[in-house]
């Protein structure tokens, strides 16, 4: 059984920072991974989505990075600002013919004024 | 309306009631889904429907009945929940179920059982 792991479950940096979020995943036969952002008393957001044969995607400021091989995933915010402050949560998607997204609990991000 | 709106917003009931979660996409997609997100724990899939039709019940407990009229359309049926059941319950939909899909999510439903 697929489990996701993110650590730290909260991390607080000053504006301007730059800042990695990791993800562990324990099967590495996954189709692809997501990261989502969740801000309180909202639903998810899908940030990237990162298919197995590839190793990164970028979005504006976000860069999210794949290895497969040893079950790790990282998003990478660049120059970070208040308004990023939210819970990042990574979801692994395991092979074709299953709907079974599993997910992470979650890293939840304050960046401070 | 855009995107994916679930109502209500907030809902406070007793074990021995029976109340609907409703949850609309206005995104043309043919899959749709219900999930779990309790405190410190993860958010789990609940239900898969395409195309009306339900694909997937992941191991739910019967007092969980789902149904879904059309694609567009989703329901969540509940009836004599325990306390434990208090969660924020999402809906999401996707062009199509299975991987490589985006799933877009509503707001949730924050449910309180006392």
């Amino acid at each position: 059984k697929q489990e996701v792991t993110q650590i730290p479950a909260a991390l607080s940096v000053p504006e301007g920072e730059n800042l990695v979020l990791n993800c562990s995943f324990t099967d590495s036969a996954i189709y692809n991974l997501q990261w989502f952002r969740q801000d309180p008393g909202k639903g998810l957001t899908s940030l990237l989505l990162i298919q197995s044969s590839q190793r990164e995607q970028t979005s504006g400021r976000l860069n999210a990075s794949l290895d497969k091989s040893s079950g790790r995933s990282t998003l990478y915010i660049a120059a970070s600002q208040p308004g990023d402050s939210a819970t990042y949560l990574c979801a692994a998607y395991p092979g074709a013919g299953s709907y079974q997204l599993t997910f992470g609990k979650g890293t939840k991000l304050s960046v401070i004024p | 309306e855009t995107g994916v709106t679930q109502t209500p917003r907030h809902l406070v009931m007793g074990m021995t009631n029976k109340k609907s979660l409703k949850c609309e996409q206005h995104l043309g997609h043919n899959a749709m889904y219900w999930y779990k997100q309790s405190a410190k724990k993860p958010l789990e899939l609940m239900f898969v429907y395409s195309l009306e039709e339900r694909v997937e019940n992941n191991s739910v407990p019967s007092r969980f009945s789902p149904e879904c009229p059309n694609s567009s359309h989703l329901f969540l049926h509940l009836h004599t929940l325990q306390p434990e059941d208090s969660a924020l319950y999402l809906c999401a939909s996707s062009q199509d179920p299975g991987p490589g899909e985006t799933q877009y999510f509503g707001p949730g439903t924050r449910l309180l059982v006392l």
